[in-house]
């Protein structure tokens, strides 16, 4: 079946240390993007890309990289920089909008990471 | 700027009509959509609407959009407890933009009271 896939679904770190959460979808999606969320907030956007080895920062980006080596994956790294890691990770993705396609984004089921 | 909002919480009796309320700032959105999400979980999206519609119905859901007021609303009628979610409003802007301008509300969560 067709989806996208996070992993790990929760994941805990100590202060200071760098962490990846996976992300991998098989739609052929042109486009993926992470999202983090915080209680009773909507989602803010951490990073996208819209095409193999490239990306840009969405509204979140500083203690956050990304990589897009190949099309299917999208990781990401909540490095010691960000100051308040602790959150729930979205990945998402979509295809371009265009006449078949009304833009809307498919989600994977989260990542939450704890800072202990 | 552009910001979309919708009241955090919402109750509603089994069986009755629950309508979720959102408004938007961007006159040029084009698409403007709904998603729910369950506990734990990512977002699925419900149904959207293009800007040049004012209704979209869609088996239990009902999609009003006023756009001189900027104000999209979704009615899920005969609420069931199935239905007990976050449901998330969100816009996009420009005809051939990408999903990166897609701005999220805050949420509202939806509980069904027996």
């Amino acid at each position: 079946d067709g989806g996208i896939t996070q992993s790990p679904k929760y994941l805990f770190r100590k202060e200071g240390q760098n962490v990846t959460l996976s992300c991998e979808q098989n739609l052929n999606h042109d486009a993926m993007y992470w999202y983090r969320q915080d209680p009773g907030q909507g989602l803010r956007l951490i990073y996208y890309s819209q095409i193999v080895n490239d990306f840009q920062k969405g509204d979140i980006a500083e203690g956050y990289s990304v990589s897009r080596e190949k099309k299917e994956s999208f990781p990401l790294t909540v490095t010691s920089a960000q100051k308040n890691p602790t959150a729930f990770y979205l990945c998402a993705s979509s295809s371009i909008r265009g006449d078949s396609s009304a833009g809307e984004l498919f989600f994977g089921e989260g990542s939450r990471l704890t800072v202990l | 700027g552009e910001d979309v909002e919708q009241s955090l919480f919402l109750s509603v009796r089994e069986g009755d009509s629950s309508v979720i309320n959102c408004t938007y700032t961007d006159s040029s959105s084009t698409y403007l959509y709904w998603y729910k999400q369950e506990p734990g979980a990512g977002l699925q999206l419900l149904t959207y609407i293009f800007s040049n519609m004012d209704m979209k119905q869609d088996q239990r859901l009902t999609v009003l959009l006023n756009k001189k007021d900027k104000h999209l609303s979704l009615r899920i009628a005969d609420t069931q407890t199935g239905d007990s979610a976050i449901y998330f409003c969100a816009e996009s802007m420009g005809l051939y933009s990408s999903a990166s301008k897609i701005i999220f509300g805050s949420g509202t969560r939806l509980s069904i009271r027996p």
